[in-house]
């Protein structure tokens, strides 16, 4: 059974960067058939897709996002990552890792972990 | 890119049939069949319920379906349960080659 397992800081200051690690168990990150998710849900708010990443390193990114975002795979460590930098209070959110087919729907979910952003 | 439109609520009493509809554009809803619905109950990650417009996946109750007509997608509850309160998100893939989500339709069951 594959599970997806977020993990990083809890708090991060204004201006700096949200760096988050999502470590694959149960199957691999290099399967040819998905890719890898990033969504955010501001608290008490709705879902944002971030971007989805591909093991070879290729993806997309929310056109909103796209210039603070980089996503990438460690196939060594079963895992992928996101980084957003100049986080402000609006990054403030909890973010999930996904597994996403390749008809963008996402199958598998993390649990979650929640980042505040400090000013 | 714009968020899909869904209804804040959408409320029914136990046994009942509820519809919640998710309009978007002919870029995103209306010009592909990669609609998925997710329920997400308090605190908890989201659940595929729907994928490709009408499919489910393996585990998931035939009480929920889901369809298209245009711009808009549609899922529907049959047989409202307790345990079916919670939120309802719908994405889309766009022409951008990006995905959007809907607001969220909060469920409640009377």
């Amino acid at each position: 059974q594959l599970q997806l397992q977020e993990s990083g800081p809890r708090l991060v200051k204004a201006s700096e960067t949200l760096t988050l690690t999502c470590t694959v168990s149960g199957g691999s990150v290099t399967s040819s058939t998905y890719y890898w998710a990033w969504i955010r849900q501001p608290p008490g708010k709705g879902l944002e897709w971030i971007g989805s990443v591909f093991y070879s390193g290729s993806g997309y990114y929310n056109p909103s996002l796209r210039s603070r975002v980089t996503m990438s795979v460690d196939t060594s460590n079963n895992q992928f990552s996101l980084k957003l930098i100049s986080v402000t209070a609006a990054d403030t959110a909890v973010y999930f890792c996904a597994r996403q087919s390749w008809f963008w729907f996402f199958d598998l979910w993390g649990r979650g972990t929640l980042v505040n952003v400090s000013s | 890119q714009s968020a899909l439109t869904q209804p804040a609520s959408v409320s029914g009493s136990p046994g009942q049939s509820i519809t919640i509809s998710c309009t978007g554009t002919t870029s995103d809803v209306g010009g592909y069949n990669y609609v998925s619905w997710y329920q997400q109950h308090a605190g908890k990650a989201p659940k595929l319920m729907i994928y490709d417009v009408s499919d489910r996946p393996s585990g998931i109750s035939n009480r929920f379906s889901g369809s298209k007509s245009g711009n808009t997608a549609s899922l529907t509850i049959s047989g409202l349960q307790g345990e079916d309160e919670a939120d309802y998100y719908c994405s889309s893939y766009t022409s951008s080659s990006t995905l959007v989500f809907g607001g969220g339709t909060k469920v409640t069951v009377l």
